[in-house]
């Protein structure tokens, strides 16, 4: 099995200022990664697939790079309803896996 | 509208049994893989099952193989998850999801209580 680590496990950050998450894969995924976004008390959504491809309708201040076993996602201008629980997530194999989560607080 | 309902939540004893529905709406079901995960409260996110368009390649978490059986009736635009032998550490937000790699589109999730 796959094992997605996130860093931070919190991260506290001023309205306006760029918000870095990382997630680590224990091998390879090459880019068949993905990132999701929950707000308090919803489903998650959908951010980020194949690494950097945003999904439709999401924001441009959300992006993502990286490859094989390192992964960023990047909010470039941190807005308050970006409070949420960011997960990262594999897909080149069974059983799929998600990171445990980065908390994003609004400093 | 394109979205994906469950149903079928609620309170069960250990050991029991309890079957989860997903009706879609909105786009062509019988196109896609779909796929259950569930959540714990407070916790994260853990894949339970993914099964194909036409229901003949079926994927289960290995924890819960024997216990879990996935299903759907393309006609009926429904996504059906039995669950059986039902333990506390069951107990979980059930989401219904399309897709079997990144999953575009979720429910809203059904509450599962395991408990005595």
């Amino acid at each position: 099995e796959i094992v997605m680590t996130q860093s931070p496990a919190t991260l506290s950050v001023s309205p306006g200022e760029r918000a870095t998450l990382s997630c680590r894969a224990s091998q390879s995924v090459s880019s068949n990664l993905a990132w999701y976004q929950q707000k308090p008390g919803q489903a998650p959504r959908l951010l980020i697939y194949g690494a950097s491809i945003g999904a439709t309708g999401i924001p441009g201040r959300f992006s993502g790079s990286g490859s094989g076993t390192d992964f960023t996602l990047t909010i470039s201008s941190l807005q308050s309803e970006d409070l949420a629980v960011y997960y990262c997530q594999q897909y080149i194999d069974w059983p799929r896996t998600f990171g445990q989560g980065t908390k994003v607080e609004i400093k | 509208q394109v979205q994906l309902v469950e149903s079928g939540g609620g309170l069960v004893k250990p050991g029991g049994s309890l079957r989860l529905s997903c009706v879609a709406s909105g786009f062509s079901f019988s196109d896609y893989y779909m796929t259950w995960l569930r959540q714990p409260l407070g916790k994260g996110l853990e894949w339970v099952s993914s099964l194909s368009d036409s229901g003949t390649s079926i994927y289960y978490a290995d924890s819960l193989k024997g216990r879990f059986t996935i299903s759907r009736d393309n006609a009926k635009i429904s996504l059906y998850l039995q669950m059986n032998s039902l333990r506390a550490e069951d107990t979980a937000i059930y989401y219904c999801v399309r897709g079997n790699v990144a999953f575009d589109l979720w429910g809203q999730g059904t509450m599962v209580t395991v408990s005595s």
